[in-house]
């Protein structure tokens, strides 16, 4: 999900139904990408982080897909549940920028019971 | 393990104030603290890195001479906003890193200034 400006773009889903969210990011070189969760008055949480060298990496109920040809990098939450309503950022790091990340505009996810 | 603490978690001030956020990481050193800011409905927008025992490294367009930054030991770095104005109003979040690629995040601090 791009964002720009005041409006996070927003994904509803139905409890139980799975959820996919993207991100576009901008940097060819970026080596390393990481998705947060942040809820609302609080700090961005670790979900998943995938390297470049890698194009699928699955967690507990999360899946990253990164796809480099086309600079798109994807979380899919399977069975989501209320809990999992939060914005999503994406993160990218440049391989020669130390640890510093450039976040993604975010994607806000909805879940209705 | 990597908690990353913030205090206060909210402030409100008066304009021309300043104000100071700590950022403490609790059970492990960070050789590398970085400052963001978020605008309501906004991503996180770096403000500036920091490294133990030297001067921190900022973006560009965050005036260094408004946002003082010091990291005066692997478990601790402070943001000052001094002369706090109402456009300063945000949400300041810091992050920890021990060195790998991960970054740790606080809580954030609520800064309003009236």
């Amino acid at each position: 999900g791009e964002s720009v400006g005041l409006h996070l773009p927003t994904l509803s889903v139905q409890e139980g139904d799975n959820s996919i969210i993207n991100c576009a990011y901008s940097n060819s070189a970026s080596d390393y990408f990481i998705w947060y969760k942040q809820e609302s008055g609080k700090g961005p949480q670790f979900i998943i982080d995938i390297r470049s060298n890698m194009d699928k990496r699955q967690g507990q109920r999360v899946t990253v897909l990164l796809n480099k040809t086309v600079k798109h990098l994807s979380l899919q939450i399977a069975a989501t549940q209320p809990g999992d309503s939060a914005v999503y950022f994406c993160a990218e790091k440049l391989g020669n920028a130390g640890n510093m990340l450039t976040f993604g505009g975010g994607t806000r996810l909805m879940v209705k019971p | 393990g990597a908690v990353v603490s913030q205090h206060p978690s909210r402030v409100i001030c008066k304009s021309g104030t300043s104000v100071k956020i700590e950022c403490r990481s609790l059970d492990f050193q960070a050789t590398t603290m970085f400052w963001y800011r978020q605008f309501p409905k906004q991503s996180l927008m770096l403000m500036a890195t920091s490294n133990e025992g030297s001067k921190a490294t900022y973006e560009q367009g965050v005036e260094k001479d408004k946002f003082l930054i010091n990291h005066a030991s692997l478990t601790l770095s402070t943001l000052t906003v001094t002369s706090a104005h109402p456009e300063d109003s945000s949400f300041y979040i810091c992050s920890a890193s021990r060195g790998i690629d991960e970054q740790f995040f606080g809580p954030g601090t609520r800064l309003t200034v009236l």
